[in-house]
């Protein structure tokens, strides 16, 4: 599975957009990008995955670029409750299901 | 639906006693997983199952032993506790490897 790179930590102000970026420059063509978080001490929670398309559910989008080396999860109005460490994972559609969790960014978001 | 379940939520243990971490799934899921996180680290695999019967390791399966024998229960023994096994332990099910998971709680684990 190819390697991700997330800044450490980001901050957003309550009800404004939050775009947390990741790089995967060398991802395959068989790769999905997921997006998951973990708020505070919890299990992580699953928030989206796409291939090459651009994708939007009830939580967030994700906008992949079309050379696929890089993408950004978007929180279209941030609130409080969105302060978590957000993790960007790529992975093959049909592994062992492992997921590779790096660093992640931490967001805070700020009233 | 509860969801993924993982009894206990906190547990001590002493060197070299062993115990059994419990995770349960409503979801009829076929793949379940077990993960640890240590603090300022990303979670990292320690055994996992694509159905009833067949289980196989991750990335850090030493030190822990799996059995599948429903779809629901996929539960975690450690044979001989250390101190080195401290550490926050994960469940996850999907409905297949490839799908997105579903994590439990967690088991808050301190081995002295």
């Amino acid at each position: 599975d190819a390697k991700t790179t997330q800044p450490p930590s980001m901050d957003c102000a309550e009800g404004r957009a939050a775009n947390l970026p990741c790089n995967h420059s060398t991802i395959s063509g068989n790769e999905y990008v997921y997006w998951y978080r973990q708020i505070h001490s919890q299990g992580p929670q699953y928030i989206i995955h796409g291939l090459k398309n651009n994708e939007t559910n009830e939580m967030a989008s994700l906008i992949i670029t079309e050379d696929r080396k890089s993408s950004t999860l978007i929180l279209p109005h941030a609130t409080l409750r969105d302060t978590a460490v957000y993790y960007c994972i790529v992975r093959v559609a049909s592994n062992t299901g492992k997921l590779i969790f790096g660093q992640g960014t931490t967001l805070q978001v700020k009233p | 639906n509860a969801g993924v379940t993982q009894t206990p939520k906190f547990q001590v243990l002493k060197t070299g006693q062993s115990m059994t971490l419990q995770c349960a799934q409503d979801m009829n899921h076929e793949y379940m997983s077990w993960y640890r996180q240590d603090p300022g680290m990303g979670l990292r695999l320690i055994h996992y199952s694509v159905g009833a019967g067949i289980t196989d390791q991750g990335e850090v399966p030493n030190g822990y032993n799996v059995s599948r024998s429903t779809t629901e229960d996929f539960p975690l023994r450690l044979l001989s506790a250390a101190p080195s096994q401290t550490s926050v332990y994960f469940c996850a099910s999907s409905r297949q490897e490839w799908n997105e998971q579903f994590f439990g709680p967690g088991t808050r684990l301190t081995v002295l």
